[in-house]
């Protein structure tokens, strides 16, 4: 079992919706969480860092669960710029500072 | 803003060969990580290193070694490359005095073995 599993997708919304990823981390001593978006051939680029009290960035919002080892991230209104891969990102803590990936989440957001 | 910049940015090399990736963090970042990301999978953590010293070492085969010099700079050896070498190589760079762990990627090195 992979450390962090998300659904694959894909996802295909129109411009507008409102569509939701989720994510699950098994190490229940992980310390921090994050969203990474990567486009095809890219780097990965940091979309949000996630807090247990929950945080928003204009369009996003991200949520922790810490009891149930859950994240999510939610994008309104999403915009053809939106079309990547959604990576859920953990540092598994225990004296290390390396990110965990999970395998991604791929949007397409058609017009 | 200045980011992470990396390279060269591709890379062909021949089995057997060596390979070398330079990477210059954001400045004033003082911890460098590398990580390898192979066709359609998720990027694996290599090494990482803070004020010059390793501070994390991954699933980086005994063939690679890395170094962080004075300038915080990172290069990445690679020797007797394998086909399954071929590879996405990132580096990214992260200020460890914020505690954020926040990690900012550069745009890669694509090395190919052939």
């Amino acid at each position: 079992r992979k450390e962090v599993e998300q659904d694959p997708g894909p996802f295909n919304v129109p411009e507008g919706a409102t569509v939701a990823f989720n994510c699950t981390y098994s190490n229940s001593a992980s310390q921090s969480f994050f969203w990474y978006r990567q486009d095809c051939r890219k780097e990965p680029k940091l979309l949000m860092s996630v807090y247990s009290s929950g945080n928003e960035d204009g369009r996003f919002t991200a949520q922790l669960n810490r009891a149930s080892q859950y994240i999510s991230l939610l994008i309104r209104d999403s915009k053809l710029s939106d079309s990547a891969t959604y990576l859920c990102v953990v540092n598994p803590g225990r004296n290390t500072d390396k990110l965990i990936f999970g395998t991604g989440t791929r949007l397409q957001v058609f017009p | 803003a200045a980011g992470v910049i990396q390279s060269p940015r591709h890379l062909i090399k021949e089995k057997r060969e060596t390979a070398t990736l330079k990477c210059y963090p954001i400045p004033r970042h003082d911890t460098v990580y590398w990580y390898q990301q192979g066709p359609g999978q998720d990027p694996q953590f290599l090494i990482s290193f803070y004020e010059k010293m390793q501070s994390d070492k991954g699933s980086i085969p005994d063939r690679f070694s890395a170094q962080q010099f004075s300038d915080y700079h990172s290069e990445l050896n690679m020797s007797s490359l394998e086909l399954g070498d071929s590879a996405l190589y990132f580096c990214a760079s992260s200020l460890e005095e914020s505690g954020a762990y926040e990690q900012y990627f550069g745009p890669g090195t694509r090395l190919t073995v052939t």
